[in-house]
């Protein structure tokens, strides 16, 4: 596609619910970076894969939170059993590949949990 | 563990003014240094450095990396209310972007 996507843009949930928030990168970019963005602060990285693998999650919070990109393509970062803390703006960017390469961002997922 | 800071943390001038944003880092096997500009949306990229004391320029914005001394500067000239937004500095290493707070800039007519 023509930039990254991601879906659904706003996401209201109550405590305790799971979701799954979505990411559409760059036709053909390797690299797909997962990361947290909290008001007056930098995206905080919390995964990124390399084609289909997974290739660091060590900064996901705890394991509430998970990733997968099964064909290479789209990616889908779940957070089971929400918490008001994990209110915030979730990210996805993708690059060519590796950080050699610029990474391009999506517009974001604002997720609020009540 | 990687650590990126940038000053300051925000700024206020008026337009026509230059500006310098300063970022340092501390990482282990550095391999890219970013700066993005980021309005009420997704940051857009600015500029990609890898090589120490080559100065990268798009219009009014150029920006140099000192990997000896472990920082980046972005300069802006003649600035215009469009340049206010927060400006993103990001250190690619081992595998990942560590991004530091962000610098505000209002640029006042």
């Amino acid at each position: 596609g023509a930039g990254v996507s991601q879906s659904p843009r706003y996401k209201v949930t109550k405590r305790g619910q799971d979701v799954a928030l979505r990411c559409d990168p760059i036709s053909g970019h390797v690299s797909l970076y997962w990361y947290r963005q909290a008001l007056g602060q930098g995206p905080e990285f919390l995964t990124y894969f390399n084609y289909e693998a997974q290739q660091d999650k060590s900064g996901l919070p705890n394991d509430r939170f998970s990733a997968e990109r099964p064909e290479g393509s789209i990616s889908t970062l779940t957070i089971q059993r929400t918490e008001q803390r994990d209110s915030a703006m979730y990210r996805c960017a993708s690059s060519v590949q590796g950080v050699v390469n610029e990474q391009f961002f999506g517009p974001g997922t604002r997720l609020t949990v009540l | 563990e990687d650590k990126v800071v940038q000053s300051p943390l925000s700024l206020v001038v008026h337009e026509g003014d230059t500006v310098t944003l300063n970022c340092s880092y501390e990482v282990t096997n550095f391999r890219s240094l970013l700066w993005y500009k980021q309005e009420k949306k997704a940051p857009t990229f600015l500029f990609m450095l890898t090589s120490s004391g080559i100065e990268k320029k798009s219009g009014r914005l150029s920006s140099i990396l000192d990997k000896k001394e472990l920082f980046s500067i972005l300069n802006i000239t003649a600035t215009q209310t469009g340049d206010s937004a927060v400006y993103l500095c990001a250190v690619g290493a081992n595998s990942k972007l560590t991004f530091g707070k962000g610098i505000t800039l209002s640029v006042r007519p």
